[in-house]
């Protein structure tokens, strides 16, 4: 097992497309979380899973974001629309257990997404 | 809710002097505390974490950070820096008894000159 891993490394797109995002997480770990990072910020909390189960969404998390993990492994990241504003890394982790914490989170390198 | 502040855009220090990044927070209930390190164009490497007990956490590459929790504090510190920790710098909060995502600090670039 390599790591989280995720997909693209880098996308370019013009505004008012669709964009897809894909996290693979750490085979063994069961919670895999989604993070926004903007230039001289540090990572933003978008949203999280428990196997397939969506439990927690941002404030940031608009309409037009949507994320799923469908068999409880992979994860995808949408965002429809998108906007100038939407221009961020995108950072995913996951980690093992009823408590993420304790067991630690394991991020990816991210998707470097630019809206021109 | 719960927030991170490190005070330090940028800390430089001399190669093979003490460093020390800072770190304070603000939770509800107990904190879970974490410290990562980002190169460019890479992801957040964990760096170490503050779960319960002892206090002085001990972490990877010779890091080591100290939980002080009258102050609310969490600062990064290594005994003799070197070149290749030069990077940014990331403290993060989980309220113990809260949602599991991290909140995180805005960053600390770390300069190390040799």
């Amino acid at each position: 097992d390599t790591g989280v891993s995720q997909d693209p490394r880098h996308k370019i797109t013009k505004r008012g497309q669709n964009v897809t995002f894909r996290c693979d997480p750490i085979s063994e770990h069961n919670r895999l979380y989604w993070y926004r990072q903007t230039l001289g910020q540090g990572p933003e909390f978008l949203t999280y899973f428990q196997n397939e189960a969506q439990l927690e969404k941002s404030r940031l998390l608009s309409d037009r974001f949507s994320a799923e993990r469908p068999k409880g492994s992979f994860s995808t990241l949408e965002i429809q629309r998108t906007e100038q504003g939407d221009s961020a890394m995108y950072l995913c982790a996951s980690s093992a257990g009823a408590q993420g914490a304790s067991s630690g989170y394991t991020f990816g390198s991210g998707t470097r997404l630019t809206v021109v | 809710a719960q927030s991170v502040a490190q005070p330090e855009d940028q800390v430089n220090v001399a190669e093979g002097n003490p460093l020390t990044v800072k770190c304070t927070y603000s939770v509800s209930g107990n904190p879970y505390l974490f410290w990562y390190v980002q190169y460019p164009n890479r992801g957040l490497q964990f760096l170490l974490k503050y779960i319960t007990g002892d206090n002085l956490v001990k972490g990877s590459y010779g890091f080591e950070a100290e939980f002080n929790k009258s102050q609310t504090s969490f600062h990064l510190k290594k005994p003799s820096a070197l070149v290749s920790d030069s990077a940014l710098y990331f403290c993060a909060v989980r309220d113990r008894g809260g949602a599991d995502g991290l909140t995180f600090g805005k960053g600390t670039h770390l300069i190390i000159q040799p």
